[in-house]
């Protein structure tokens, strides 16, 4: 399967916690994105990276909220001190240049109790 | 402030009746995609429209883009039961990088 793939799909984790997803896009493409969808909404876009410059971040990410893609391959988003607030599914999308399709990732789905 | 609406959010139809999906955004853009999304799934693609003018098609859903109106619909016909699913349109705009900006989404329930 040469599609975007995200790890793990569903965690949940106690309020303070902190966790770590992991996004590996399609392996040609030197765009990441990550988006953060909760229920009943559209995706929002979070962060975004061409090879392993991180180039544009949302003020929807708070500095609780930390994206690397250190070798310009796979990604990581990690939340500290996670809060309910922060359920919500967080998708990873890939493209090959800027303004050019993207492809979406299965989603994690992070539930905070 | 950048707006993509769609309209109407929710919407239960009967099968085999006809309906249209509208998407308005709010800035200058020739691109802009329609994705399905299934409860507690991810996006699938379903339309890339990059011009003023495009028009898609595949089975009972049609997509068309009109940018000087910076309007795009979706058109069903004759639905059926597996439509049934949240659609949104996503535009794709500049603003020192690309990005997609995401429709508020239109749950569709197509009634047996």
């Amino acid at each position: 399967d040469t599609g975007v793939s995200q790890d793990p799909r569903h965690k949940i984790t106690k309020r303070g916690q902190n966790v770590t997803f992991r996004c590996d896009p399609i392996s040609e493409h030197n765009r990441l994105y990550w988006y953060r969808q909760t229920l009943g909404q559209g995706p929002e876009f979070l962060t975004y990276f061409q090879n392993e410059a991180q180039l544009e971040k949302s003020r929807l990410l708070s500095d609780r909220f930390s994206a690397e893609r250190p070798k310009g391959s796979f990604s990581t988003l990690e939340i500290q001190r996670t809060e309910q607030g922060d359920s919500a599914m967080y998708l990873c999308a890939s493209s090959l240049v800027g303004g050019s399709e993207q492809f979406f990732g299965p989603g994690t789905r992070l539930t905070v109790l | 402030e950048l707006k993509v609406e769609q309209n109407p959010l929710f919407l239960s139809m009967q099968e085999g009746k006809n309906y249209t999906i509208y998407c308005n955004y709010s800035t200058t853009s020739d691109r802009l995609y329609w994705y399905r999304q299934d409860p507690g799934k991810s996006l699938e693609s379903l339309f890339v429209l990059l011009s003023n003018g495009a028009v898609k098609q595949e089975g009972r859903l049609m997509a068309s883009l009109d940018t000087k109106a910076r309007l795009s619909t979706l058109h069903i016909t004759a639905a059926v039961h597996d439509l049934s699913a949240t659609y949104f349109c996503a535009v794709d705009i500049w603003s020192g990088t690309y990005k997609y900006i995401f429709g508020t989404g239109t749950r569709l329930k197509v009634l047996a």
